[in-house]
């Protein structure tokens, strides 16, 4: 199992573009959940999904949003991308809808807006 | 507003000494917290959560309402312990904060 994947490992795009990014959970699991990290930071939550639906959601605009596809793998677009948007996309992938379950991350996409 | 605060961004021990690395939380609610660690060119995973009491590669962390910190500890420090640690914190149900970080460096 190679664990969580994510694709594509780096991205440039230029501001007002749109970028999606993709994840594929790790064998087992169905709950996908999708962070931003910028540089210096912790990640910062954006949103989970299980059974093909946002289950939650943190503080991010609507120009962010995803996709749960019936084999659990996982989508994140982003719409009229701005600077601010450049960081590195985790996903990370857990098993239920239990909260205290463990997540286990992907190598990120590092996304760069110019 | 539910918080997670790690005041320290470094924290450098030498090898053999104790630590701890402090996680303060703000959340009015039963919180869920954990202990995540990135080695040198690893992905981020998970060192231990307060819900299973237990004491992964000698570090504990225990969970104080009435301080509303969950700080990681470990008597004796050792060389491959150096990481950047993040405690998170789990509320409403599957909506996750993470603090900004610890990087920890163990001095040979």
């Amino acid at each position: 199992d190679a664990g969580v994947t994510q694709s594509p490992t780096h991205l440039i795009k230029t501001r007002g573009q749109q970028v999606t990014l993709r994840c594929s959970p790790k064998s087992g699991h169905d709950t996908v959940s999708w962070y931003q990290q910028a540089l210096g930071q912790g990640p910062q939550f954006i949103f989970q999904y299980y059974e093909e639906e946002e289950r939650q959601r943190g503080n991010f605009p609507d120009r962010f949003s995803g996709h749960q596809f019936p084999n659990y793998s996982s989508e994140l677009n982003v719409n009229a991308l701005l600077l601010g948007d450049s960081a590195l996309y985790l996903c990370a992938s857990s098993s239920g809808s239990l909260g205290y379950n463990e997540q286990f991350f992907g190598p990120g996409t590092r996304l760069t807006v110019l | 507003a539910q918080r997670v605060t790690q005041p320290e961004k470094l924290l450098s021990v030498f090898k053999g000494a104790p630590v701890e690395l402090k996680c303060n939380y703000s959340y009015s609610g039963s919180p869920e917290l954990f202990w995540y660690v990135q080695y040198s060119r690893q992905r981020l995973q998970l060192l231990l959560r307060h819900i299973s009491r237990e004491s992964i590669k000698g570090f504990t962390a225990d969970l104080n309402k009435g301080e509303t910190s969950f700080h990681l500890k470990k008597p004796f420090a050792q060389e491959e312990d150096s990481a950047m640690y993040y405690c998170a914190l789990n509320y409403n149900f599957n909506k996750f904060y993470f603090g900004s970080g610890t990087k920890l460096n163990v001095k040979p």
